[in-house]
């Protein structure tokens, strides 16, 4: 159980076009869903907490008109980046909270975003 | 600000010995704590939590204790294999709100056959 899906796993796009990437929880409801960067050899960085139906709280430094987060249902939130350029290059990890439990939070397999 | 941290950013193992992670946390609120693996190019797996009215707790092969007086979170892996070479992370948050997991900076694992 708790299995949190990302797609897609890996793209590849030109600077300045924009890219959504979708994070699903396939057999649970997540009323909150995190996103996290991450650079190599580097720990996760939070950018932003997503509670269903709510707009999304991005943390500092993060800006909210360039990684667009949109949590529409219980079991998906979708993280656009707008613009993007080669410096947004990086690996994009989504994490779910079962609904009720406050505490464990389930990752998905991440998406490797490359922007040329 | 407050932050988790981590002791030794590397560890190398021999295959079958035993496996101690540490890490140092700092908020004093923190009353839950997680334990991740991260492989390469994957998710965090998570492997095993504990709460702060415990200061011990097993799974399979993995015992997570912790030491409220000191601040410190160790993961002790039994007989360790190279199907455990990752990247482990502690992780924290408080019980009450639904606060996000505070990450350390992450240990290196590398098993040698």
């Amino acid at each position: 159980g708790a299995v949190v899906s990302q797609h897609p796993s890996w793209v590849i796009c030109k600077s300045g076009t924009s890219v959504k990437i979708e994070c699903r929880s396939l057999d649970f409801q997540a009323t909150t869903m995190f996103w996290y960067r991450q650079f190599p050899k580097q720990s996760l960085m939070l950018m932003a907490t997503s509670n269903e139906g709510s707009k999304a709280t991005y943390e500092q430094g993060v800006e909210k008109d360039k990684f667009l987060i949109n949590h529409a249902s219980l079991t998906l939130s979708t993280l656009t980046v707008t613009s993007a350029h080669p410096e947004d290059s990086s690996f994009y990890i989504c994490s779910a909270r079962v609904r009720g439990f406050s505490e464990t939070q389930y990752f998905g397999p991440g998406t490797r975003l490359l922007v040329l | 600000g407050e932050s988790v941290g981590l002791h030794l950013p590397t560890l190398s193992v021999q295959e079958g010995d035993n496996s101690i992670i540490n890490c140092a946390y700092s908020n004093s609120a923190s009353d839950y704590f997680i334990w991740y693996k991260q492989e390469s190019g994957k998710g965090p797996q998570f492997i095993i939590d504990i709460r702060s009215n415990m200061d011990k707790r097993q799974g399979q092969r993995v015992t997570v204790l912790l030491n409220k007086t000191v601040k410190h979170l160790s993961l002790q892996i039994a007989a360790t294999q190279p199907g455990d070479s990752a990247v482990y992370f502690c992780a924290e948050k408080g019980i009450r709100g639904n606060t996000p997991l505070v990450f350390g900076k992450g240990t290196r694992l590398s098993v040698i056959a």
